[in-house]
């Protein structure tokens, strides 16, 4: 199993829901990252986990809360998110953190906030 | 901080047309990769350059890592129709990976 699977494909939320983004992988890798890109822009970092572990934060809103219940399962969850997070939410992962080998990409959450 | 500038930002192209897209970093990197967006779709891995003046080719594209590893390009060979979407470079500081701005192609027939 090559993927990183990621569900729901498509969200809708209002501004006071509470919802979760799920990532899984089967590829043995030990660091999962979830990015948000907007239309036209590269992936923006949010966070790292390497060996289950938050390794990096980018300064992210608490609205937006990581989790990593086991080495295969990477999860967000939002709550009370404002227009302006509506964007893709890409989770990745990759053999081992650092930047050292290549991101396998899933192929995204499209969300939208009302 | 870490950044990666990548030029242009937009190419359009007639088919059949070679084109370079264009990375530099304002620091040394370990390694840099490159990732291929068709539209509507997730960045896709395409390869890593680790090593200094290393060159990589896949079919009509050609990769190339500078000497000072601040720098990379991509060549993309007789552009097809299929070649449309973004290519981001992605440089790693051992530390994390930090993406270009990539480069959006449009190829007209």
């Amino acid at each position: 199993d090559t993927e990183v699977t990621q569900t729901p494909k498509h969200l809708v939320m209002g501004m006071t829901n509470k919802k979760s983004l799920k990532c899984e992988q089967h590829m043995g890798h030990r660091a999962m990252y979830w990015y948000k890109q907007k239309a036209k822009k590269p992936p923006e970092l949010m966070f790292v986990y390497s060996y289950e572990k938050l390794s990096i934060n980018e300064s992210v809103p608490s609205r937006f809360s990581p989790e990593c219940p086991n080495s295969s399962l990477l999860n967000l969850h939002l709550h009370a998110l404002q227009p302006e997070d509506s964007a893709l939410y890409l989770c990745a992962s990759s053999q081992a953190g650092q930047g050292h080998y290549g991101y396998t990409f899933g192929s995204g959450t499209r969300l939208t906030v009302v | 901080g870490q950044q990666v500038m990548q030029i242009p930002q937009y190419q359009h192209v007639q088919e059949g047309e070679d084109f370079t897209t264009y990375c530099n970093s304002s620091t040394t990197l370990s390694n840099i990769q490159w990732y291929k967006q068709r539209p509507g779709g997730h960045p896709v891995f395409l390869i890593q350059l680790v090593k200094s003046g290393e060159v990589k080719k896949q079919k009509r594209l050609t990769f190339q890592f500078g000497e000072a590893k601040k720098n990379s390009s991509l060549h993309i060979t007789a552009t097809q129709t299929t070649d449309v979407g973004t290519s981001f470079c992605a440089g790693s500081n051992d530390y994390k990976l930090s993406f270009g701005a990539g480069t959006t192609v449009t190829v007209r027939a």
